[in-house]
């Protein structure tokens, strides 16, 4: 497809892990991104992969990338109700590195 | 170190007029990227400028041009305003990383 998708919404509870789903569209797409964004604020970098890579572990955060199913996951260990928001799924499009593609975004609920 | 600006942070305009954005890019980064966030979607690309010169261009059309000033701040210009340029316009900077470091959005309606 063109569009990277994602699932809109995910709600867990309040410790659970979380696991946010996306299909990217290249699979030649040299980095793949997590951004996540607040109400009302730009967006912040979580997390990125190379390519080349097919896991990544930053602290509660892990990054799974299946290039052969053009599929990226992220999964947030013990997720807090400050971890509320929305994540964006980004990928870097081989044949112009100035665009970025991003997902439309999944709306993480946490309840305590 | 001072991150990404954006102004103004919220404008209301009708059809048919321009508006103007200004986004001042973190400290020593020389590129800045636009994009346009319509309510419920993620960011689509308009353009990329690198050292005052366009460095590439998503899928948007001639009314929408951009400007980068030699202390690298940019601006978003947007003619003859549709009410579909309704959206959230997001600037982000990069240094030589890649990596981007967004603010917080300059919110147009048009009417």
């Amino acid at each position: 497809g063109e569009d990277v998708e994602q699932s809109l919404f995910l709600s867990v509870r309040e410790g659970d892990s979380s696991v946010i789903n996306c299909t990217y569209t290249d699979s030649s797409s040299t980095y793949l991104y997590w951004y996540k964004q607040e109400p009302g604020a730009g967006l912040q970098l979580l997390t990125y992969i190379f390519s080349n890579m097919d896991m990544k572990q930053d602290q509660r955060l892990t990054v799974l990338l299946n290039k052969k199913d053009k599929h990226l996951s992220l999964r947030i260990a013990d997720t807090q109700t400050g971890d509320s928001a929305i994540y964006f799924c980004a990928e870097t499009l081989p044949y112009n590195n100035n665009d970025m593609r991003f997902g439309a975004g999944t709306r993480l609920t946490v309840k305590p | 170190e001072t991150g990404v600006t954006q102004s103004p942070t919220h404008l209301i305009k009708t059809r048919g007029q321009q508006v103007t954005l200004r986004c001042s890019s973190q400290s020593g980064h020389n590129t800045v990227s636009w994009y346009q966030q319509a309510l419920g979607q993620g960011p689509q690309f308009i353009f990329q400028y690198y050292r005052e010169e366009e460095n590439g261009r998503g899928n948007f059309p001639p009314r929408f041009s951009g400007l980068q000033f030699p202390n690298y701040s940019s601006e978003l210009n947007v003619n003859a305003l549709e009410l579909d340029d309704s959206a959230l316009y997001l600037c982000a900077s990069s240094g030589g990383t890649g990596e981007l470091f967004f603010g917080e959005g300059s919110r147009l309606t048009v009417l």
